[in-house]
């Protein structure tokens, strides 16, 4: 079947460590990916984006990283920060539509 | 407003009522987006809209759903005979441009969250 899921449901990481969140995926007919954070309460906001014919694409802090070999996806934030405790979704884009995973819940410890 | 605007971001209805929930865009933006969110779970495709027209409903999971964007700018999507299962927060997101495009972004709403009792 075509899904979106995420490798961990949680992880725990302690400030100022890097942290990468897994995402793999079934469909390879996707347009590109998008990483998005959702804290308690909110809707989900824009991290990054990646197209599906790029490898890899860094922003502010953080990188995320396509491997279409093994239908993976990565986002890596470097020096997690309190501020980044949330859930994270992966959403694969196709057509008109998102399909997100479960989500990995982010905790940062101080 | 600075951000898509969502209303009520609480609504308790009894099963059987009929509700409606209300998304306010950001200004000038194409697409528009309802999803929804059930507890711990992430967000499933309801319906898109490109301006007035509703390109693909096919995520409304029965014919009591119904979205609609008369005008382009504010979308309504309504429920009819609202069930347990309909519980769950109901998301909008809108886009400048048409989907899909890089660098598009979809900005989200607070949500709805329905709770029917």
């Amino acid at each position: 079947g075509e899904s979106v899921g995420l490798h961990l449901p949680t992880l725990s990481v302690q400030e100022g460590d890097n942290s990468i969140i897994n995402c793999a995926y079934s469909n390879s007919a996707s347009d590109y990916f998008i990483w998005y954070k959702q804290e308690s309460g909110k809707g989900p906001q824009f991290i990054i984006d990646i197209r599906s014919n790029m490898d890899k694409r860094q922003g502010q802090r953080v990188t995320v990283l396509l491997n279409k070999t093994v239908k993976h996806l990565s986002l890596q934030i470097a020096a997690t920060q309190p501020g980044d405790s949330a859930v994270y979704f992966c959403a694969e884009i196709r057509f008109s539509r998102f399909y997100f995973g479960t989500g990995t819940s982010l905790t940062v410890i101080p | 407003g600075a951000g898509v605007s969502q209303s009520p971001r609480y609504k308790v209805a009894k099963r059987g009522q009929d509700v409606a929930l209300r998304c306010d865009p950001i200004s000038g933006h194409v697409s528009l987006f309802w999803y929804q969110q059930a507890l711990g779970q992430g967000p499933e495709f309801l319906t898109y809209f490109q301006n007035e027209a509703q390109l693909d409903k096919s995520g409304l999971p029965s014919d009591r759903f119904f979205a609609e964007r008369p005008e382009g700018s504010v979308s309504t999507l309504k429920i009819q005979r609202t069930q347990q299962e309909d519980s769950a927060v109901y998301l909008c997101a809108s886009s400048l441009n048409s989907f899909p495009r890089l660098n598009t972004e979809a900005f989200f709403g607070q949500g709805t969250r329905l709770t029917v009792v």
